[in-house]
């Protein structure tokens, strides 16, 4: 994903919040995305935010954006083991998904 | 429905073998997509058909050929693999193509080992 970047690495302890940053290049993504990995599976969608949107909060995870920066970030409140996955940040283009690297979560107890 | 079906989960191919990935949604979604993912990198786009036209190829050899039956399925066939090939196969589906689109959803994919 070369117009969206991300971290690699996160490690944070189990009921800790969990902060994941992104920044992408295309002001005119319509939408942003973060998409959750977990080993051996496919994408599950987590949460997505409008453009037109500072912030979302969907029970554990806070979607914050600030679209003078084109910076993205999701926070994960309580952090849980079954939280442990690759997390990656998408923007919407006109034909596809842009995915960022991905940030691997690693919770610790 | 709101689920994308991919099968088989998991396939072993010899690189002479001809097969096929199936994708199936009852979203009424008129856009779907096939992905490529190596271990841990993000998906990268093969194919996009929009109401069942290929619409972008982003430059896919030509050993995957896809194929759009319907509007609710997609196939991926594939001929005369690589191992080099041998990754996770994602089908996905959105309401239709382009950046207004806040659902695209993803099947848990089809992993393929080419020997």
């Amino acid at each position: 994903g070369e117009d969206v970047e991300q971290s690699l690495f996160l490690s944070v302890r189990e009921g800790d919040s969990s902060v994941i940053n992104c920044t992408y290049t295309d002001s005119s993504s319509t939408y942003l995305y973060w998409y959750k990995q977990e080993p051996g599976a496919g994408l599950q969608l987590l949460t997505y935010i409008f453009s037109n949107m500072d912030m979302k909060q969907d029970q554990r995870l806070t979607v914050l954006l600030n679209k003078k920066d084109k910076h993205l970030s999701l926070r994960i409140a309580d952090t849980q083991t079954g939280d442990s996955a690759i997390y990656f940040c998408a923007e919407s283009t006109d034909y596809k998904l842009s995915f960022g690297a991905g940030t691997t979560v690693t919770v610790r107890a | 429905d709101t689920e994308v079906t991919q099968t088989p989960k998991h396939l072993v191919m010899g690189m002479t073998n001809k097969k096929s990935l199936k994708c199936e949604q009852h979203m009424g979604h008129r856009a779907m997509y096939w992905y490529k993912q190596k271990a841990k990198k993000p998906p990268e786009l093969m194919f996009v058909y929009s109401y069942e036209k290929l619409s972008i190829n982003e430059s896919v050899p030509s050993r995957f050929s896809p194929e759009c039956p319907n509007s609710s399925l997609l196939n991926l066939h594939l001929h005369a693999l690589q191992p080099e090939d041998s990754a996770l196969y994602l089908c996905a589906s959105s309401q239709q193509q382009g950046r207004g689109n806040y659902g695209y959803t993803f099947g848990s994919g089809t992993r393929l080992t080419v020997v």
